[in-house]
């Protein structure tokens, strides 16, 4: 069964802190995503990546970058961590267009 | 860049009874897919039901089944026999190929419907 695979479940950071937030998956896929989930807005994208050193931003890719040196993990990184970021991320990854996408279990991180 | 759009941010619905949750897209593409997720109070996101739009068919996956009407581009899910354990957000996505390499893919959702199934 596929598994992906957050680090933490909470995370508690301050503002200006430079934060990991690590995601593994165990199926070979190519395509991985990070996504923030807030109330009444849903899941927005703010970066995939389709293959190993690649990535692609998405809708609100400012304040974070992505970090793929590995095909089974890919890495948010919030470079100077402020208040606004604080939020529910989630990891998801994809083989192909035939094949369900699956998510971890998501990090709610907390800005203080 | 592709729009989902999920029209109802709440409905209820009594036990055994049926739901439809409506769902629409913006897009040029031709060929894409479409996904309804849920996701429990537990958080983990699970997938419901896929189409793709290369299909007429609508797609069935036991008590959940799509209307897909690609002209209008809308994908409205309804679930039968609604039972306690589908309460939950639903939410509708939209996947595409892009041009950054072969096998990419973009997956766009909407802000989602949270659906309270009622005793």
């Amino acid at each position: 069964d596929v598994k992906v695979t957050q680090s933490s479940r909470y995370l508690v950071k301050r503002t200006g802190e430079k934060v990991f937030l690590e995601c593994v998956q165990d199926m070979d896929h190519e395509n991985m995503f990070w996504y923030r989930q807030d109330p009444g807005l849903g899941l927005r994208l703010i970066y995939f990546s389709y293959d190993v050193k690649m990535k692609e931003k998405g809708d609100i890719p400012e304040g974070y970058s992505v970090s793929r040196e590995k095909k089974e993990r890919f890495s948010l990184i919030l470079e100077s961590a402020s208040t606004n970021q604080t939020s529910m991320y989630l990891c998801a990854s994809i083989g192909t267009e035939h094949q369900p996408q699956h998510f971890g279990d998501g990090t709610r991180l907390s800005i203080l | 860049a592709q729009t989902v759009t999920q029209s109802q941010p709440e409905m209820s619905v009594q036990e055994a009874e049926t739901v439809t949750l409506s769902c629409t897209y913006d897009t040029s593409e031709n060929n894409y897919y479409l996904f309804w997720y849920k996701q429990p109070p537990s958080r983990q996101m699970i997938l419901v039901i896929r189409q793709e739009a290369y299909k007429q068919q609508n797609a069935t996956e036991n008590r959940f089944s799509v209307n897909f009407q690609k002209a209008a581009k809308s994908f409205s899910l309804k679930i039968s026999d609604s039972q306690l354990g589908d309460t939950a957000m639903y939410f509708c996505a939209f996947m595409k190929h892009v041009n950054s390499g072969a096998g990419s893919y973009q997956l766009t959702f909407g802000k989602g419907t949270k659906l309270s199934v009622i005793p």
